[in-house]
């Protein structure tokens, strides 16, 4: 029979506008975190990171913000474009693991006309 | 710079034939990793090496699946005997010398098909 995989959640959002992902992660002990991008049939694209003493960082047209009280990360892009849909993922590493990067489910972000 | 660069970019096999996947890292990055992506599960990391030698590989699923790094420009990932259950995107990463807090780069992946 079929197999029932995830759903993601979807971010619509039209042309021009400004589009904020949330992430929640998981481990409390987490240092480092990384926001991916991925398009179909292609790797998970780095866009920005941020570390655990900073709680915001700003890149081209992308912020991350992060919030330690609540364990939330969000990605914000200023002025959405159509090559900005793709699924999205927040990443976490755990403080003394080195390198091991635990992914988060990903949002799908559709950018409309 | 070519990026991780992962072959083939497709596999379809039958059920217990062997597969191998190959990739090959950015240069002077020594810490690779490879990562299987299904609908199911997402992400998920199955063994890392950081100059060439296996520190991670409690994300192997069965013995079934190694992995080696001969070298510092290449690596495998080898599943004998194949099952349908192992259909997925398995994708290669990447990271520097001082990968404590760096991102992962990585490859466009090997869709692989076990029918």
């Amino acid at each position: 029979g079929e197999s029932v995989g995830l759903h993601l959640p979807t971010l619509s959002v039209q042309e021009g506008d400004n589009s904020i992902i949330n992430c929640a992660y998981s481990n409390s002990a987490s240092d480092y975190f990384i926001w991916y991008k991925q398009e179909s049939g292609k790797g998970p694209q780095f866009i920005i990171d941020i570390r655990s003493n900073m709680d915001k960082r700003q890149g081209q047209r992308v912020t991350v913000l992060l919030n330690k009280t609540v364990k939330h990360l969000s990605l914000q892009i200023a002025a959405t474009q159509p090559g900005d849909s793709a699924v999205y993922f927040c990443a976490e590493k755990g403080r003394g693991s080195w390198g091991k990067l635990q992914f988060g489910a990903g949002t799908q972000v559709v950018v409309t006309p | 710079d070519a990026g991780v660069i992962q072959s083939p970019r497709h596999e379809v096999t039958e059920m217990g034939q062997e597969v191998t996947l190959r990739c090959k890292p950015i240069s002077g990055h020594n810490s690779l990793f490879w990562y299987r992506q299904t609908m199911m599960r997402g992400l998920e990391l199955l063994i890392y090496f950081n100059n060439n030698v296996p520190i991670d590989d409690s994300g192997m699923p069965e013995d079934r699946f190694s992995a080696k790094m001969p070298n510092a420009s290449f690596s495998t990932l080898k599943i004998q005997p194949s099952e349908p259950r192992d259909s997925a995107v398995y994708f290669c990463a990447s990271s520097p010398a001082d990968g404590y807090n760096s991102p992962l780069h990585f490859g466009n992946g090997t869709r692989l098909t076990v029918t």
